[in-house]
């Protein structure tokens, strides 16, 4: 089975702050790690996954995320927030065998303030 | 278009009818997943296609939930028998192919209120 969680329900940071949305997962073999925003009445929007090498994944807006093997964890960052990225961010788990849908995790929503 | 779209973006519809749920997704893709997202719930799996091969239906909550997906393109959800805590938002969304690091793409969703 795998599975994934997100911690915190809500993260606040103000504008210009380094802003961090957490995720940790459990898988049983290799996992692809992606992440996801979902605006206000929106589908989601890919930002970033990680596949395979560089544990240090760049993506959209600006957004980064470091896979860390020995403590299962794939947290997104971003060194200067925006309010215009005040928004709901999934993290999703996918084996490279066996279920092929993505299992997320249940959101964080990431506040912004002016 | 160049991203998956879904139809009705809205549908009101009374309690115990059916209603018809479409996807389109991006061309070429022959993955394709509907998703569900309930009010202040995460992302729930419901059913997975890959080219021909027999769906993985593993997350279909009941026997009034089906999926059909024509010339391996557009797919349709049907959901009988429409009950209040069917209300929610439906996700589809669909990929390259069945390589576990495809990027899934996602529609804007049908949003779905029983009344």
């Amino acid at each position: 089975a795998q599975s994934v969680a997100q911690p915190e329900d809500q993260v606040n940071v103000a504008e210009g702050n380094p802003l961090t949305v957490k995720c940790t997962y459990s898988v049983s073999g290799n996992p692809y790690l992606f992440w996801y925003v979902q605006y206000p009445n929106r589908g989601l929007q890919f930002l970033l996954k990680y596949i395979t090498g560089d544990n240090l994944v760049k993506g959209s807006y600006g957004f980064e995320a470091e896979f860390n093997k020995s403590q299962t964890s794939f947290h997104l960052k971003k060194p200067s927030a925006l309010v215009s990225d005040s928004a709901l961010y999934f993290c999703a788990v996918r084996l490279d065998t066996g279920r092929r849908a993505l299992t997320f995790g249940s959101g964080t929503r990431l506040q912004v303030q002016p | 278009g160049a991203g998956v779209s879904q139809s009705p973006s809205n549908k009101v519809t009374e309690k115990g009818k059916d209603v018809e749920l479409r996807c389109d997704p991006i061309s070429g893709h022959t993955a394709l997943y509907w998703y569900r997202q309930s009010l202040g719930q995460g992302l729930e799996f419901l059913i997975y296609f890959q080219g021909n091969s027999a769906p993985d239906k593993s997350g279909l909550p009941s026997d009034r939930f089906s999926a059909e997906r024509t010339g391996g393109s557009v797919s349709t959800l049907t959901i009988q028998r429409t009950q209040q805590e069917d209300s929610a938002v439906y996700l589809c969304a669909s990929s390259e192919g069945q390589l576990s690091g495809n990027t899934i793409y996602f529609g804007e969703g049908s949003w779905l209120t029983v009344v």
